[in-house]
């Protein structure tokens, strides 16, 4: 158990539904990262938040959005899905920066029919 | 542009055997390097970090080594067991100020009793 929680663990939706996911980072860790894993893609990484504050951006999509609140954990919305979108969604905690170690959660399985 | 590559196809050896895997990257200058393992449907787990200063780190069986010059990371499981039988992912830190960090797609290691 890593100490990162994720919730849901599985999403099915519709094409062009919205829905948020949640990240519970480690106690005490600053930083959560979000990231997407499809077959055919790997781990691709989409934002990284430190202190409730945007840190880094990496390939997220218009359609998708993130935010950390004051207690740190962090929602990741996605909206107008697309089949493309099914993935598994990880999110990672670590103390401050990226050269701390990163800690996942369990994930959150997106199907979008 | 930054690209990481790792073997895709699966490495399979015979349970007592010594696992290299491989992790080369081009158009990069990474101040350190990552080694995650993945099981199906689960997060990475965090394994070793190496700076580039460094030269080679171990930790119990692992042993992972970092070249710059020849823009290569090896990654070495000794007495391999089933249990090690996983995904395993190496990741490079963010450069040049961008913080966004990259994983490779990741090598599948089966080990056979």
């Amino acid at each position: 158990d890593s100490g990162v929680t994720q919730t849901p663990k599985h999403l099915i939706t519709a094409t062009g539904q919205r829905v948020t996911l949640r990240c519970s980072p480690r106690s005490g860790d600053l930083s959560v990262y979000w990231y997407q894993q499809s077959l055919d893609q790997g781990l691709q990484f989409l934002i990284q938040y430190y202190n409730g504050e945007e840190r880094a951006k990496g390939n997220i999509l218009e359609r998708f959005s993130a935010q950390q609140f004051p207690d740190l954990h962090s929602e990741l919305n996605l909206s107008s899905l697309e089949l493309g979108d099914s993935a598994l969604y990880f999110c990672a905690s670590s103390q401050n920066s990226w050269a701390d170690t990163q800690y996942f959660g369990p994930g959150t399985r997106l199907t979008v029919l | 542009s930054q690209k990481i590559e790792q073997n895709s196809e699966a490495l399979n050896i015979q349970e007592g055997k010594t696992a290299t895997l491989t992790c080369n990257y081009t158009n990069y200058s990474p101040a350190y390097l990552q080694w995650y393992r993945q099981d199906p449907g689960r997060g990475p787990v965090f394994l070793l970090l190496i700076r580039e200063n460094e030269k080679e780190k171990r930790k119990e069986r692992l042993k992972v080594t970092f070249d710059t010059t020849l823009k290569q990371s090896l990654f070495h499981i000794t007495a391999s067991q089933p249990a090690d039988s996983a995904t395993y992912l190496c990741a490079l830190d963010p450069s040049g100020g961008s913080y966004i960090p990259t994983f490779g797609r990741g090598t599948s290691l089966i080990v056979h009793p």
